[in-house]
């Protein structure tokens, strides 16, 4: 079956530490985003990307970084510069800019330790 | 992209239909309303959008008033699975771009009780 795959569920961090959230659809969507959400509120998008090696920021890009070498791939790494890390971070995809609307992972709750 | 108001909470009896509001009275012509579901620690499940129809799929059904200020979505019979955070969305499609992202507001914790 196609999906977006977000992995791990679960992270631990270290302050001052970089690290990684994969994402990876079989989907062959063309557009995928990173959302940030806090607990009890909405999501807050981070970066997206439209076609394979090109990528937009996002209302809160500072801190985190992202790549997309290839279709399938858009990985988030959240860096030892942002301030407040822990959260829930999910990734989705869509059709073209989504008109059909996003497929979402099913997240990664990332906690710093 | 217009603004949505929601209720933040709503109760329901298991088997009744839920009838979850959205007031979007900025909206324009070229803004599609989305509805999307979070149950607790998952991601946002799609539902239904809709322009100006009226619209129904196997989840759900969307009302949209004529003057467009407003819609309505509509679980015919709600079960306890379909508690969840409820977001309703406007947003643009104008020249296919991503960046017309999707904002998500705070949504409406939908509560089916047995």
């Amino acid at each position: 079956d196609g999906g977006i795959t977000q992995s791990p569920k679960y992270l631990f961090r270290k302050e001052g530490q970089n690290v990684t959230l994969s994402c990876e659809q079989n989907l062959n969507h063309d557009a995928m985003y990173w959302y940030r959400q806090d607990p009890g509120q909405g999501l807050r998008l981070i970066y997206y990307s439209q076609i394979v090696n090109d990528f937009q920021k996002g209302d809160i890009a500072e801190g985190y970084s992202v790549s997309r070498e290839k279709k399938e791939s858009f990985p988030l790494t959240v860096t030892s510069a942002q301030k407040n890390p822990t959260a829930f971070y999910l990734c989705a995809s869509s059709i073209g800019a989504g008109i059909y609307g996003y497929t979402f992972g099913s997240g990664t709750r990332l906690t710093v330790v | 992209d217009a603004k949505t108001t929601q209720p933040p909470s709503m109760d329901c009896a298991e088997g009744r239909a839920a009838n979850l509001p959205c007031n979007h009275s900025t909206i324009s012509g070229n803004e599609y309303v989305y509805w999307y579901r979070q149950i607790h620690s998952q991601g946002p499940q799609y539902i239904i959008h809709g322009l100006k129809n009226n619209e129904t799929n196997e989840m759900a059904s969307l009302i949209i008033t004529e003057d467009r200020k407003s819609s309505t979505l509509i679980l015919p019979h709600a079960t306890l699975r379909d508690t969840a955070v409820y977001y309703c969305i406007v947003r643009s499609y104008m020249n296919n771009n991503a960046g017309n992202m999707l904002t998500f507001g705070g949504g409406t914790r939908l509560m089916v009780k047995p």
